[in-house]
């Protein structure tokens, strides 16, 4: 069955850095998201991103994250200068069709966990 | 806003079945998912509903009540395997709740 991968699984960094995060989600979706989860909370939802543009963005998605789709199989999530803050499991989901209602099961990769010293 | 409440956690026997509530108040509500995780990893889609009922799939069944504003995810001959947290979500992007710890005890 087609998968979500994510990359890297562990990502330590120390503050202020950049990070980068990659995804490549299944390659008939066309409909792609990020979520992330601090430890031993719910998973919040960051982007969401169709078309090669931002379709919505939660107020967690300031200006120091940004979401780019380099080529037709990557989709990567930036934290410009990192915090502490930003330590948490990073989810990405994609979906084959728009899901505004919900009703399309978003596929999830299985998270890159960033740790930030 | 959005907001859905959920237990924060759940515990049950093998062979048992168990009830996991959600209730929610959000705008523009169109359906109710649930979705499984185990130890941190990957959300899995359970189940989805539109529509008033009980929606069965296998061992797990979801209902919706739109006028209470509530749904469940019902897991019917709980399995080891089952332990995991269960989230209920709404939206196409997903909000989701606080997630439901479920722990199976032989």
């Amino acid at each position: 069955e087609p998968e979500v991968t994510q990359t890297p699984s562990h990502q330590v960094t120390q503050m202020g850095q950049e990070v980068i995060l990659r995804c490549v989600p299944i390659s008939n979706h066309l409909y792609f998201y990020w979520y992330r989860q601090i430890l031993g909370q719910k998973v919040e939802f960051l982007v969401s991103f169709y078309n090669n543009e931002i379709s919505e963005k939660s107020e967690i998605f300031d200006d120091q994250f940004s979401v780019e789709r380099p080529d037709g199989s990557n989709f990567t999530l930036k934290i410009r200068s990192t915090k502490l803050e930003d330590s948490a499991m990073y989810f990405c989901a994609s979906t084959q069709q728009v899901s505004y209602r919900g009703n399309q099961p978003q596929h999830f990769g299985d998270g890159t966990r960033l740790s930030i010293l | 806003g959005q907001s859905l409440e959920q237990p924060s956690e759940v515990t049950a026997v093998e062979g048992a079945i168990v009830q996991i509530n959600c209730t929610y108040q959000t705008s523009g509500f169109y359906g109710l998912s649930w979705y499984q995780q185990h130890d941190g990893g990957a959300p899995t889609f359970l189940s989805y509903n539109a529509l008033d009922g009980l929606e069965e799939t296998g061992r797990f069944s979801s209902f919706l009540s739109r006028s209470d504003s509530y749904g469940y995810l019902l897991l019917q001959e709980l399995q080891m395997k089952d332990s995991a947290s269960y989230f209920c979500a709404v939206g196409g992007k997903l909000i989701f709740g606080q997630g439901t710890e479920l722990s199976v005890k032989p």
